[in-house]
């Protein structure tokens, strides 16, 4: 089954930018989806097909995916971007929606 | 906007049934696709199951295949999840999740605020 590989955490000072990468076998050929999960809250879709955003989520959120990484940068960090990360795909091979182990994002 | 509402949790012992819902509001739920994902005490998020807008295909993780059926009634804008033969480790906050586009099987988009269901003897 395909397997999606976060880095377990990734620490960012304010205003600074942070990288929060996704690895797979061959990701690029995939579309990426991104999902903020806020400590007691629901997850939030924050970016959508690799690099498109919903409405309502700020222009500091975007995504890229090239060969066997997928990223979520997140500019000018702040206090409230500090949440849990997770990275999804659609296995095709399986007909199996997967997620990735999920990354804690913390603002320092 | 989006509303969707889970109901059904509880505490059930090991090998024993629940039925989860998930009432869907401010929307035309027949032409939208349905995710249930869960998440286990302090880990990570888990797909469980999709169903199509009509109903027409439906898939699983392996962990649940043939354990629980994913079911919708669009007459009553409902969302089921039937879970038997639970074990202690389907113990977890079960979220229903709308997909983003009608007419499409896509990613969940618009989720729920879950429901947490306790297997324990």
């Amino acid at each position: 089954s395909y397997v999606l590989t976060q880095p377990p955490s990734v620490s960012v000072a304010p205003g600074k930018t942070a990288s929060i990468t996704c690895g797979g076998n061959n990701i690029g050929s995939k579309s990426v989806h991104w999902y903020q999960q806020k400590a007691g809250q629901a997850p939030v879709l924050v970016v959508y097909d690799n690099s498109d955003r919903p409405s309502g989520i700020p222009e500091r959120f975007s995504g890229s995916n090239s060969g066997n990484t997928a990223t979520l940068t997140i500019s000018r960090v702040e206090a409230g971007d500090e949440a849990d990360y997770y990275c999804q795909v659609w296995d095709s091979s399986s007909d199996r929606w997967v997620f990735g182990g999920g990354t804690k994002l913390t603002v320092l | 906007q989006v509303q969707l509402v889970e109901s059904g949790g509880g505490v059930v012992q090991p090998g024993r049934s629940l039925r989860l819902s998930c009432a869907a509001s401010g929307f035309t739920f027949s032409n939208y696709g349905m995710h249930w994902v869960r998440q286990a005490p302090g880990k990570g998020l888990e797909w469980v199951a999709v169903i199509w807008y009509d109903g027409s295909n439906k898939y699983y993780a392996d962990s649940v295949k043939g354990r629980f059926t994913i079911s919708r009634d669009n007459s009553k804008n409902t969302l089921y999840l039937k879970m038997n033969s639970l074990s202690v480790d389907d113990t977890a906050v079960y979220y229903c999740a709308r997909v983003m586009d009608s007419y499409s099987s896509g990613w969940p988009a618009y989720w729920g605020q879950g429901t947490l269901v306790t297997v324990s003897s």
